[in-house]
């Protein structure tokens, strides 16, 4: 099955400065990931969608120029949150897919505090 | 628009019974439902899928019922344990497409 490695685990930023999140496919080629956030006690929502070598797409409510997405490579993907603010805390969490994969499989997850 | 329900927010069983968990869902068009469970501080676990075109799937101690005429889904956990005790969210593949569309999750509590 597919194996997907996310990181760090949590961060703690102050406000104002970028936290950059990785998720890396290890075992499959990963043509697209898909970038989530989490609030406690609630579902997870999806905040963009990123295909290897172009530009992601982000759901409605989500800004780009805050929440970078880079996906350079079929095994790397990037969540950067710029400028970030107390209610950028958060569980952010990735899922790959790829050619022949479902995209069942989920990151570990980064649990984000911004103080 | 499309949305993914759940009936019960909060579950409580005792250890050794059966738990069933529902969900009900809103786009026809979905081709896979799947079943994650969520343990705290981590991501979502794959427990069981099933394609639309089928409407019992089984696995290890979990059974995946879909009703198309009523678009709900059900997850059924045997003989409860312990670990099982998590968050357990159902997800709906729409479209045909890659994005998956998830319910407010249900908080399975297994008493001893």
């Amino acid at each position: 099955g597919a194996v997907v490695s996310q990181h760090p685990s949590w961060v703690i930023c102050k406000s104002g400065t970028s936290v950059k999140i990785e998720c890396r496919s290890l075992d499959f080629q990963a043509t697209t990931m898909f970038w989530y956030r989490q609030f406690p006690k609630q579902s997870l929502m999806l905040m963009a969608t990123s295909n290897e070598g172009s530009k992601a797409t982000y759901e409605q409510g989500v800004e780009k120029d805050k929440f970078l997405i880079n996906h350079a490579s079929l095994t790397l993907s990037t969540l950067t949150v710029t400028s970030a603010h107390p209610e950028d805390s958060s569980f952010y969490i990735c899922r790959v897919s790829g050619q022949g994969v479902l995209g069942y499989t989920f990151g570990s997850g980064t649990r984000l505090t911004v103080v | 628009g499309e949305s993914v329900g759940l009936h019960l927010p909060t579950l409580s069983v005792q250890e050794g019974d059966n738990s069933i968990i529902n969900c009900a869902y809103s786009n026809s068009a979905s081709d896979y439902f799947i079943w994650y469970k969520q343990e705290s501080g981590k991501g979502p676990q794959f427990i069981i899928d099933i394609r639309s075109n089928m409407d019992k799937r089984q696995g290890q101690r979990v059974t995946v019922l879909l009703n198309k005429t009523v678009k709900h889904l059900s997850l059924q956990i045997a003989a409860t344990q312990p670990g099982d005790s998590a968050v357990y969210f159902c997800a709906e593949r729409g479209n045909y497409g890659q994005n998956f569309v998830f319910g407010p999750g249900t908080r399975l509590s297994v008493l001893p």
